[in-house]
């Protein structure tokens, strides 16, 4: 079956990184994605990165994935309080395809 | 410029009143989605539509209908059937072969009077 999990909360100090998890099952999805969702507002697209690839930096985020684990990560280096939003893992088989999503992670970035 | 425009942004509705909530692209996009987001939970897909005259269930779709008569246009309705309609509503697209992953509308957020 298909199931995407994460913990529900996080919280940093203003500057440290932070470090979002998701496990999924299927391991025949090719697509990772994280989202970002900011109080009313839909979801943005942060990064996504192919099942063929290890790691996909992009400014101050870093994406990981272990395909034998099924765990993906994203790390936001030098964390902002603009960053605090609710961040969502999702995972595709095909591009423009149907996305399973987890269940979002609140992170909350104190000064 | 382009994008997806959810309406109204807030939605109240009565005891056996069927809703709609408007959802418009102008991306030229073939692939338009509906999501449910409920506190705590993920996006649920509720109706998707790979092209117009066309829709298929998502994973909740009882108490909800699509119709994509217009290539630009995916509207849903919540129909009394849905005992349990309160919750916040996304709508996405995406084009054929784009290299691009879902775009979102900003949502309408739909309550019980």
């Amino acid at each position: 079956g298909e199931d995407v999990e994460q913990s529900l909360f996080l919280s940093v100090r203003e500057g440290d990184s932070s470090v979002i998890n998701c496990t999924y099952t299927d391991s025949s999805s090719t697509y990772l994605y994280w989202y970002k969702q900011e109080p009313g507002a839909g979801l943005q697209l942060l990064t996504y990165i192919f099942s063929n690839m290890d790691m996909k930096q992009d400014q101050r985020l870093t994406v990981l994935l272990n395909k034998k684990d099924k765990h993906l990560s994203l790390r936001i280096a030098d964390t902002q309080t603009g960053d605090s939003a609710i961040y969502f893992c999702a995972e595709s088989k095909n591009q423009g395809g149907k996305l399973i999503f987890g269940q979002g992670t609140e992170l909350s970035v104190k000064p | 410029d382009g994008g997806i425009t959810q309406s109204p942004k807030y939605l109240f509705r009565k005891e056996g009143q069927n809703v709609t909530l408007s959802c418009e692209q102008n991306l030229n996009h073939d692939a338009m989605y509906w999501y449910r987001q409920d506190p705590g939970q993920g996006l649920r897909l509720i109706y998707y539509s790979q092209i117009v005259n066309d829709f298929q269930k998502g994973d909740i779709a009882e108490g909800y209908s699509v119709s994509r008569e217009k290539k630009e246009s995916f509207p849903l309705t919540v129909t009394s059937a849905q005992k349990n309609p309160t919750a916040f509503y996304l709508c996405a697209s995406i084009g054929q072969g784009a290299t691009q992953p879902q775009h979102f509308g900003d949502g309408t957020r739909l309550s019980i009077l």
